[in-house]
């Protein structure tokens, strides 16, 4: 079964521009969630689809914005880029919402705005 | 705001000694406590996902203890290997994973 697949992998953007970063789960899963990890922050919930619906939201101001279709492929947008969201991208899948079960990360897209 | 913390924030052991981390979370509404093992420029990858008091997973060398009354797991590994080197995570999941900033493992050959 193949993994959870990102692309594109790198990104350099400049301030003010724009980037979507695209996620494909592993077949089956319906949960796409999508995390930033930075040095100082760790790892952050962003959000969470399921069923083409936004089911949870972290912390992060409204221009991170993401999607899902009903092939369970999910986006995430950040508008007007900052300095600040430069970090690592990582979505991770699993087969339902519930807690117990285990979630798959892919290999995350290396944000870097200039 | 959830509050997951794990110790210590990095430790050096020799390739042979065993070692142990701690993962702190909220003990109210415990849902489920996730362990991951993050090697540098690989996907986090997942080592457990525990979900009741006392539970207790094994992996080979690799262990977890979870106690959700007092709020508390701890992942063991016996005799480190140099390939055991990575970022250990613990995640707090109430349908949302809350991480931990993670303990830093290195083994020495």
């Amino acid at each position: 079964k193949a993994g959870v697949t990102q692309t594109p992998r790198y990104l350099i953007k400049t301030r003010g521009q724009q980037v979507t970063l695209s996620c494909s789960p592993i077949s089956g899963h319906r949960s796409v969630s999508w995390y930033q990890q930075t040095p100082g922050q760790g790892l952050q919930f962003l959000f969470e689809y399921f069923s083409e619906t936004q089911r949870n939201k972290g912390n992060f101001p409204g221009r991170f914005s993401g999607r899902q279709f009903s092939n369970s492929r999910s986006e995430m947008n950040v508008s007007t880029l900052e300095l600040g969201d430069s970090a690592l991208y990582l979505c991770a899948s699993r087969s339902q919402r519930g807690a117990y079960n285990e979630q798959f990360f892919g290999p995350g897209t290396r944000l870097t705005v200039l | 705001i959830l509050n997951v913390e794990q110790s210590p924030q990095s430790l050096h052991v020799q390739e042979g000694d065993s070692t142990n981390f701690t993962c702190s979370f909220p003990s109210s509404n415990f849902y489920a406590l996730h362990w991951y093992r993050w090697e540098t420029a690989k996907s986090p990858e997942a080592l457990f996902v525990m979900t009741l008091n006392g539970d207790e997973k094994k992996k080979g060398r690799i262990s977890a203890t979870l106690n959700t009354k007092e709020g508390y797991s701890y992942l063991y590994i016996k005799g480190s290997q140099p390939e055991d080197s990575a970022t250990y995570l613990c995640a707090f999941d109430r349908y949302k994973l809350t991480f931990g900033k993670g303990t830093l493992l290195t083994v020495n050959p």
